[in-house]
């Protein structure tokens, strides 16, 4: 059974610096894993998906790296901002990208 | 329209009562899927509705009965509900593209039982 950690479980950084969210999986056998960002009270919003097949993906000052053999992903975020404060979710999936065991999510807290 | 809607937003039930969730996308999606997510806790998946069949989390009790009209529209049926019920209700479509899944998620219904 698939089981998604991640650390740290929060995290409070001043405004411009860059930090690191971290994702581990047991099972290596995933067909994605995807990074979603959740204000309070809301849905997901999808932020980076990354293939099986793939290393990494960008998407403006985001970039989310995936080694499968170590089952680890992370998600690099550049030069901080207070509107980048939310719940960060990673999550693997198995079953052509169906079946999705999200971590428990990192709080991240950018103060002005 | 890129986008997936629910409703109603939020919903205040009680114990004896019997109510639906509703989730719909017009994004041609072929898989739809509702979520359970509690308070500080990651969402938990309880339905799949993928290419007209359903797959059940089997830990979801049978108060929970999921209903797929159409290829668009994804009910979640409610009957004797808990108080322990109470949640965040998120339903995702996804679509297909290079061999997996990518998918989009609704904003959510609040639900409180009393």
């Amino acid at each position: 059974k698939q089981e998604v950690t991640q650390i740290p479980a929060a995290l409070s950084v001043p405004e411009g610096e860059n930090l690191v969210l971290n994702c581990s999986f047991t099972d290596s056998a995933i067909y994605n894993l995807q990074w979603f960002r959740q204000d309070p009270g809301k849905g997901l919003t999808s932020l980076l998906l990354i293939q099986s097949s793939q290393r990494e993906q960008t998407s403006g000052r985001l970039n989310a790296s995936l080694d499968k053999s170590s089952g680890r992903s992370t998600l690099y975020i550049a030069a901080s901002q207070p509107g980048d404060s939310a719940t960060y979710l990673c999550a693997a999936a198995d079953n052509y990208g169906q079946n999705f065991v999200f971590g428990p999510g990192t709080r991240l807290s950018v103060l002005p | 329209d890129t986008e997936v809607t629910q409703t109603p937003k939020h919903l205040v039930m009680g114990m004896t009562n019997k109510k639906s969730l509703k989730c719909e996308q017009h994004m041609g999606h072929r898989a739809m899927y509702w979520y359970k997510q509690k308070a500080k806790k990651p969402p938990e998946l309880m339905f799949v509705y993928s290419y007209e069949k359903l797959s059940i989390n089997e830990s979801v009790p049978s108060r929970f009965s999921p209903e797929c009209p159409n290829s668009s529209l994804l009910n979640l049926h409610l009957h004797a509900l808990q108080p322990e019920d109470s949640a965040l209700y998120l339903c995702a479509s996804s679509v297909r593209r290079g061999g997996t899944d990518t998918q989009y998620f609704g904003p959510g219904t609040r639900l409180t039982v009393l």
